[in-house]
Formats: structure tokens, sequence, C-alpha cells
């Protein structure tokens, strides 16, 4: 069974501070997506990572894939109060069997940016 | 823009009535998932289908629940009697399987009283 472990679980920041969300497991994932939920709606998808050692920028958003493709990381620069909710992290297994398409999603941190 | 859809947004009901809730996936997406978010377990996997065909259960209480595909629009998840450790936030999400991204609808609260 693939896990994907998330911390911290609770982030709680004043509003111009950096943070950095970890994603780690013991398996290889294909890919690794981040989403982000807000209170009484469904997971956003943020970004997809495929290649080890994938760095990808979404304005203040820094997602990094490990080089194993084990592990992920979450960096917001200057939050925002905008940047309140719930991330999830999820990873893919490689292609084929009856789990080819499903994700293994981590429990989520959640952040609370203060102004 | 397209959505995934479910109905109904909010459910309240007693223990031991029946539950149906619905899910219109994205046009041409080939996954549907359903999932039960709870603050204690997070996110759960229950069903998961590809083309239509049930691939995964596993996760899903098989005396009381069902999940179904009657055609490619409609996904239903049904709780058969229901009973208050019920009550969550149950998501729908489509995908395609050859990209793994999954697209959630908005949920629907379900509460069982």
């Amino acid at each position: 069974t693939q896990l994907l472990e998330q911390s911290p679980q609770f982030l709680s920041i004043q509003e111009g501070e950096n943070l950095t969300v970890y994603c780690n497991s013991s398996s290889v994932f294909s890919s690794l997506q981040w989403y982000r939920q807000e209170p009484g709606e469904g997971p956003v998808l943020l970004v997809t990572v495929v290649t080890g050692g994938e760095v990808k920028k979404l304005k203040r958003l820094t997602f990094q894939f490990g080089d194993a493709r084990k592990d992920s990381s979450l960096h917001i620069t200057a939050a925002q109060t905008g940047d309140t909710g719930l991330y999830l992290c999820a990873g893919a297994p490689d292609a084929g069997g009856t789990s080819y398409g499903k994700l293994t999603f981590g429990q989520g941190t959640i952040l609370t940016v203060h102004p | 823009d397209a959505r995934v859809t479910q109905t109904p947004r909010h459910k309240v009901t007693e223990m031991g009535q029946e539950v149906t809730m619905r899910c219109q996936p994205i046009l041409g997406h080939n996954t549907v998932f359903w999932y039960r978010q709870t603050m204690m377990q997070g996110l759960e996997l229950l069903a998961y289908f590809r083309n239509r065909a049930p691939l995964d259960d596993s996760g899903m209480p098989k005396d009381r629940f069902s999940a179904e595909m009657p055609d490619a629009t409609l996904a239903t998840l049904k709780i058969q009697p229901s009973e208050p450790r019920d009550s969550a936030v149950y998501f729908c999400a489509s995908g395609l399987v050859e990209k793994s991204e999954q697209f959630f609808g908005p949920g629907t609260r379900l509460t069982v009283l």
C-alpha cells in the first residue's frame, strides 16, 4: 500500500511570511499533484509534477518533485490571506493494473494566513 | 467551463433511511471516483470506475453502500440503511486515466441524525 505523509498538519502564519509544506513517501510515484481545497468546496488541482527533480512555479507557489520521485514540497512566498485552505498532495502509481488512474492522497495541511 | 456536478449539495436524514447521491462527471472523462471526507480520516476513496466498470470498491462498507454508473453521464452512491457514522462530505471526481489528474465536484454534505 502506498502512503503519503504530509507535514505539518496545521500551519498558522501571518500575512507576508514564507512557508513550506512537505509530502513524503517510501514509494515511487509516476507523478505527484497538489490540490487546494477551500471550505465548502471540492479540492482544486494546482499542479502536476512528473519528472524527478522537477520544479514548477505558479506565481508565489513553488512545487518541487524529489529526484527519486518519492517526495515533494510546496513553498509559498509572502503568503496572503487568500492562500488559506487545505493543501493536499496526491501521488499517481505507475501505469498498468487496476490502480492505474487512482491517486493516493496525503492527510492534508490546513493553512491559515492571518492579516 | 466543464465541471463535475453533484446533487444534492446538502442532505439531512434520519438513521435507517436510504440516501442516494448523484454525480455527473465531465463529458469525455473515463474515470469516476467517490470519496468521503471527514476531519478524522481525511479523504478516503470509496469507489473507482474506469470506462463505467467498477475497478475498486474496497474502501466501501459493502453491507450498506453501493456505487453504480448506469450510463456515462451519471454515477450514483447509495447508502441503505444510513447510520450517524456516515455523516461526512462525499465527493465525486472524474478524470482521464492516462493523466491521473482528478476534477472534483462541490460535494454532498450528509448528516445522519
